[in-house]
């Protein structure tokens, strides 16, 4: 089984829509929690935390629920600039393998 | 400031020559860390640095692959022998310190081995 795993999409959703994926993680040790985003051709960037009371950043809204062991990321009112592809990644406190990304998920935001 | 760097932004080598990649972590990061991502997958990660120190060295895909970290700054991983499957993108980051887990990536290093 995957350690985090997640829907490779592509998901096509037309600009101004709401859109939501999740992510589901396998080792019930893991303690952190992000969303990374990453364009065509460079590298990740971290989007946001994922904290266990859930969390908002403007049009972005992450939430953690541990029982099931995944992790949801709500982009409303889409953006062309939206489009990139979405890596969900969890953190073992401790461990000594960085962070475990899953594969992405790719968005594509149309016009 | 400055943010990770990568050296070469692109690599072209034949099957069976030594590579060397380089990173320059942000200033005053402690902990470096080395992730692979070949086409269509995703990031693998390699191995890490706190200080100079890289503690657990299981993160490699073979013993072709080594990395060092001098002076607490750049790091080089070298691929000895380079087949065809090493072909990927070679991406590090930095952290301030292992433990404090935004982790920002450099470009990556695009190796094409033929």
């Amino acid at each position: 089984r995957k350690e985090v795993e997640q829907d490779p999409g592509p998901f096509n959703v037309p600009e101004g829509a709401t859109v939501a994926f999740n992510c589901t993680y396998s080792n019930s040790a893991s303690q952190s929690f992000f969303w990374y985003r990453q364009d065509c051709r460079k590298e990740p960037k971290l989007l946001m935390s994922v904290y266990s009371s859930g969390n908002e950043d403007g049009r972005f809204t992450a939430q953690l629920n541990r029982a099931s062991q995944y992790i949801s990321l709500l982009i409303r009112d889409s953006k062309l600039s939206d489009s990139a592809t979405y890596l969900c990644v969890v953190n073992i406190w401790g461990g000594a393998d960085g962070l475990t990304f899953g594969k992405g998920t790719h968005l594509i935001i149309q016009p | 400031g400055a943010g990770v760097s990568q050296s070469p932004s692109n690599k072209v080598t034949e099957k069976g020559k030594d590579v060397e990649l380089r990173c320059d972590p942000i200033s005053g990061h402690t902990a470096l860390y080395w992730y692979r991502q070949s086409l269509g997958q995703g990031l693998e990660f390699l191995i890490y640095f706190q200080g100079n120190s890289a503690p657990d060295k299981s993160g490699l895909p073979s013993d072709r692959f080594s990395a060092e970290r001098t002076g607490g700054s750049v790091s080089t991983l070298t691929i000895q022998r380079t087949q065809q499957e090493d072909s990927a993108v070679y991406l590090c980051a930095s952290s301030l310190s292992i433990g404090v887990e935004t982790q920002y990536f450099g470009p990556g290093t695009r190796l094409l081995v033929l």
